[in-house]
C-alpha cells in the first residue's frame, strides 16, 4: 500500500534556531501534501497545502515566512521551521493522497516531535 | 471552510459494552468520512470509512452510520475491549482537504 517516510521523527532544537522535516512519499506520486501540527491531548490542525511545483496554501492563522514548505518533486515535501521557539513545540506530521488507491486513501507520515529548548 | 464537531471528549465503557462517538460537519460538499485511532505519539490509523453515497458500513465490531440530510455520523464500536482504548478522531474530506474533529478519548474498563 500507499507509504509516506517521515523524517527525522523526533528532534530537539534550540531556540532560535531552524528544523527541517521531510516527507517523502515511497511508491506513489504525491501530486499535494498537507501538512498538520498537534498539540498534546489536542487534534491535527492543517497547517499548510503544498502542491507539487506551486506554493504552499496556508491556513488562517498559520505564519507562512517561518513555516517554510517546498514541494520541488512528485515525492518529496519539506516543512522548514525558522527561528523555532519553544511555543513550536509539537508534533508535525505529513499527509498524502494516492489517488491511484480507487479511494480518498490520505496516507501519514509517522510524524515528529519538535522539541524547542 | 469546514467544521468537525465530535461529542464526548471523554467516554468510559465497561469491557464488552458499546461505545458511540457522534460527528458533525458543516460542509455539505463534504463526500469522505473517514475514523482514525491514534495512539500517543503515532500516526493516526484508518479504522473505518465511509462516502456519502452510502449510509452505513460496518467491518466486524465496528460500524459507522452517515446521515447527509443532519450532516452527522458516527462510530460505532460493539464489544469493546481493553485494547480499544486509545483516542479516536472523525474526518470530514471534500475530495481535497481533510479536517478532524477534536478527538474522544476511550477507555475500556476491565
Amino acid at each position: 500500500g500507499a507509504v509516506v517516510s517521515q523524517h527525522p521523527s523526533r528532534v530537539i532544537c534550540k531556540s532560535g534556531t531552524s528544523v527541517k522535516i521531510e516527507c517523502r512519499s515511497l511508491d506513489f506520486q504525491a501530486t499535494t501534501m498537507f501538512w498538520y501540527r498537534q498539540f498534546p491531548k489536542q487534534s491535527l490542525m492543517l497547517m499548510a497545502t503544498s502542491n507539487e511545483g506551486s506554493k504552499a496554501t496556508y491556513e488562517q492563522g498559520v505564519e507562512k515566512d517561518k513555516f517554510l514548505i517546498n514541494h520541488a518533486s512528485l515525492t518529496l515535501s519539506t516543512l522548514t521551521v525558522t527561528s523555532a521557539h519553544p511555543e513550536d513545540s509539537s508534533f508535525y506530521i505529513c499527509s498524502a493522497r494516492d489517488l491511484d488507491t480507487g479511494g480518498n486513501g490520505y496516507t501519514f507520515g509517522s510524524g515528529t516531535r519538535l522539541t524547542v529548548v | 471552510g469546514e467544521n468537525v464537531e465530535q461529542h464526548p471528549s471523554t467516554l468510559s465503557v465497561q469491557e464488552g459494552d458499546s461505545a458511540v462517538i457522534k460527528c458533525t460537519y458543516s460542509d455539505s460538499a463534504s463526500n469522505y468520512f473517514p475514523w482514525y485511532k491514534q495512539e500517543l505519539g503515532k500516526r493516526p490509523q484508518l479504522i473505518i470509512d465511509i462516502r456519502s453515497n452510502v449510509g452505513e458500513k460496518k467491518d466486524q465490531r465496528i460500524a459507522v452510520t452517515l446521515n447527509k440530510t443532519a450532516k452527522h455520523f458516527s462510530l460505532h464500536i460493539t464489544e469493546t475491549q481493553p485494547e480499544d482504548s486509545a483516542v479516536y478522531f472523525c474526518a470530514a474530506s471534500n475530495d481535497y482537504k481533510l479536517s478532524f474533529g477534536a478527538g474522544t478519548t476511550v477507555t475500556v474498563r476491565a
